[in-house]
C-alpha cells in the first residue's frame, strides 16, 4: 500500500511558465514533507521541506503548499528553466520515525 | 551541501560473486541509510543505523547486510549477487534530532549478470 502518490510520471512545461509537482499522502500520522530532485546516475537532491504546522514555504522559485484536510502538497517552480528538467520525488515522514517515505517520483521536462 | 560518497559508482559482476558496496560521509552524522531504486520507482529503505555498532533493516526485505563500526562509514555487502539484485542503491545521512533532510551520495548502479 503506497503512503505516498504521485500520481502524473511525466509533466512537460515550457521555459519561463510555472511547473506544479503534485502529491498526495494517505498516512495522517506524516509531519513533515520534503521533495527531492534527481538527476539520472546522481543521487537526490534536497529541495524544499514542509512542516505540517505551515500551509507554504518558500525558497526562491520553490514553493511547497500543504493542505492537510486533502493530504496533499505540492511544489510550484516558477519561471521553469531547462535545468530544472530531472525527476522530483516527494516524500513524508511521521514524527518520532527516522524514515522517509518516497512516491514514484515525476519526470518534469521543462523546454525552450 | 553535504559530503557523501560511494564507491563505485558503477559495477558489472556476475552471479555468486560478493560485493561491498562503499558508503562515506564526513559530516559526523549518526544517522545513516541505505536505500535501493528500481527506475520509475520510489525508493526504499532497506537497512538504517543510528550510530556505531547500530543497524536496523528497513521496510524493503533484502539479502544484504551491513555494518556501521565508524561514525563515517557504512558498507553494505552482498554474499551472493544474483541478476535480482541488478538496482540502483543510494546512500543517505541525516543530522539528527530536529532535521528530517537526509543528504544523498551519488549512488551506485549495480548490475549482475
Amino acid at each position: 500500500d503506497q503512503q505516498v502518490k504521485q500520481n502524473s510520471p511525466s509533466l512537460s512545461v515550457q521555459e519561463g511558465r510555472i511547473s506544479i509537482l503534485n502529491c498526495d499522502y494517505t498516512n495522517s500520522m506524516f509531519d513533515y514533507f520534503l521533495w527531492y530532485k534527481k538527476y539520472p546516475a546522481e543521487g537526490p537532491t534536497f529541495l524544499i521541506s514542509i512542516s505540517s504546522i505551515k500551509d507554504k514555504n518558500e525558497d526562491g522559485r520553490f514553493t511547497v503548499f500543504l493542505n492537510k484536510s486533502a493530504k496533499h502538497l505540492s511544489l510550484h517552480i516558477v519561471p521553469s528553466q531547462p535545468g530544472d528538467s530531472a525527476v522530483y520525488f516527494c516524500a513524508a515522514s511521521a514524527a518520532n520515525t527516522d524514515k522517509l517515505i518516497f512516491g514514484t517520483g515525476t519526470r518534469l521536462q521543462v523546454f525552450p | 551541501e553535504a559530503d557523501i560518497y560511494q564507491t563505485p559508482r558503477y559495477l558489472v559482476i556476475g552471479t555468486g560473486k560478493k560485493i561491498t558496496l562503499e558508503c562515506s560521509q564526513t559530516m559526523g552524522h549518526d544517522k545513516m541509510y541505505w536505500y535501493q531504486q528500481d527506475p520509475g520507482m520510489e525508493l526504499h529503505l532497506i537497512h538504517y543505523s543510528y550510530g556505531v555498532n547500530s543497524t536496523e533493516k528497513g521496510d524493503l526485505s533484502s539479502e544484504s547486510t551491513v555494518s556501521r563500526i565508524r561514525t563515517e562509514h557504512f558498507p553494505l555487502t552482498l554474499e551472493s549477487a544474483r541478476p535480482s539484485h541488478t538496482s540502483q542503491y543510494l546512500c543517505a545521512s541525516r543530522k539528527g534530532l530536529g532535521t528530517y533532510e537526509q543528504y544523498f551520495g551519488p549512488g551506485t548502479r549495480l548490475t549482475v549478470t
